[in-house]
């Protein structure tokens, strides 16, 4: 697509459900992030994949977060048992390979925000 | 542990005004340093830096590096209340992640 698509761009849960967030990089991107933004802070990794592996996942906080991959294209992250500090804005990023384009811009995505009650 | 650092968090000027935001950096395998503008949700890119003392500008906006004392500028001249957004510094190192900083909420007052 034209640009990164996030979906939903609102989901508000209860705390202790599973919510999915999915993401829709740039056609051709091969590397996709996820990071999660809270209120006045600035956009923290959580995890990053170059095609369909997960070649960065040390920033997921904890084993309640995962995230796929499975074609190489869109992604989800899963959230198990939200709690509510898993309330912020997640951002999907997406960008070309290093070794074709010679450096890193990331191109973000609007952003999914949860809000977990 | 990487890290990024802006100043100030929060500035107020009037249209017109000349702006300059600050990033310094603490981190392992530095690669480029890039600055991104975060107005309603999505940050979007405005320069990327990678050499030392060489000015990146585009229109209004100009950004330098200074790879010996770890700490790029950004500067905006002439104001204008459409440059009324967050912005977000980034150092990218080794592995391509991107390390933020917690940003400067610019707002410039007609």
């Amino acid at each position: 697509g034209a640009g990164v698509s996030q979906t939903p761009s609102n989901k508000v849960t209860e705390k202790g459900k599973y919510v999915e967030l999915r993401c829709d990089p740039i056609s051709g991107h091969t590397a996709l992030y996820w990071y999660r933004q809270s209120l006045g802070q600035g956009p923290e990794f959580l995890i990053y994949f170059q095609g369909t592996g997960a070649a960065d996942d040390s920033g997921l906080p904890n084993d309640r977060f995962f995230a796929v991959r499975p074609e190489g294209s869109v992604s989800t992250l899963k959230i198990q048992r939200t709690e509510r500090g898993d309330s912020a804005v997640y951002l999907c990023a997406s960008s070309l390979d290093r070794e074709w384009s010679g450096a890193n811009v990331l191109t973000f995505g609007a952003g999914s925000r949860l809000t977990v009650l | 542990e990487d890290k990024v650092v802006q100043s100030p968090l929060s500035l107020v000027v009037h249209e017109g005004d000349t702006v300059t935001l600050n990033c310094s950096y603490e981190v392992t395998n530095f690669r480029s340093l890039l600055w991104y503008k975060q107005e309603k949700k999505a940050p979007t890119f405005l320069f990327m830096l990678t050499s030392s003392g060489i000015e990146k500008k585009s229109g209004r906006l100009s950004s330098i590096l200074d790879k010996k004392e770890l700490f790029s500028i950004l500067n905006i001249t002439a104001t204008q209340t459409g440059d009324s957004a967050v912005y977000l510094c980034a150092v990218e190192t080794s592995g391509s992640r991107l390390t933020f900083g917690e940003g400067t909420q610019l707002t410039v007052n007609p």
